[in-house]
């Protein structure tokens, strides 16, 4: 079946723009994640959404990150007013959640951002 | 929260063994290991739960020692396609969130 997906592959922007990046789970994966990734480095949590339930952000690195995730399925982060900084690969991954974390997560191919 | 790994970096022959390490800081409900390649995304390995539940590849094995909080990832009789960077990653006693540590390069050489 199809894996998880993410779009744009790419993207390039100017310090001060906003961009929004998408991800499609696996279907019927009611737990979905963001990391981010600079280079060289590992992976750092942003956010966590399970079904319905409120979403964990408690990894968001500032308040110009927010992400929501739409009838359970697709989500979307959104990043205002991008800086140098947030340049890095931004990784959604899904799983089936059984007791927080009890299934593997399933990566999607990432969306490089690069903010000149 | 973010667990550390050692060692950072090892360079095996093919056939020969390797283990790497995770320790937390923090009470772990579970220990999961990954592996990327370059320019790819984490591929899944193995899941060790709390109270002794594992789920992973056949080739893998992997401890989780619940009172010390940590675990460790065997490989044996490495083979090139090894090559990577191995995380683990940590789901807490408390929360949602997932840590993944700080990574171990591991290459396999002819």
């Amino acid at each position: 079946g199809a894996g998880v997906s993410q779009s744009p592959s790419n993207k390039v922007t100017e310090k001060g723009k906003d961009v929004e990046l998408r991800c499609d789970p696996i279907s019927g994966h009611t737990a979905l994640y963001w990391y981010r990734q600079s280079l060289g480095q590992g992976l750092e949590f942003l956010i966590y959404f399970q079904g319905n339930s409120a979403p964990d952000k408690s990894g968001l690195p500032s308040d110009r990150f927010s992400a929501e995730r739409t009838g359970g399925s697709v989500s979307t982060l959104t990043i205002q007013r991008t800086q140098q900084e947030d340049s890095a690969v931004y990784l959604c991954a899904s799983s089936f959640p059984r007791d927080r974390g009890s299934y593997e997560q399933y990566f999607g191919p990432g969306t490089r951002l690069t903010v000149t | 929260q973010q667990p550390v790994q050692s060692p950072q970096a090892v360079i095996l022959r093919e056939g020969e063994d390797a283990v790497i390490n995770c320790s937390s800081s923090k009470a772990l409900y579970s220990v999961h290991w990954y592996r990327q390649k370059h320019g790819e995304a984490p591929v899944f390995l193995m899941i060790l739960l709390k109270g002794g539940e594992q789920k992973g590849h056949e080739k893998i094995s992997a401890s989780f020692n619940e009172k010390k909080q940590q675990s460790s990832l065997y490989l044996t009789a490495s083979q090139l396609s090894y090559s990577g960077t191995y995380f683990c990653g940590t789901h807490l006693n408390t929360g949602n969130q997932f840590y993944f540590g700080t990574g171990t390069s591991l290459t396999v050489i002819p």
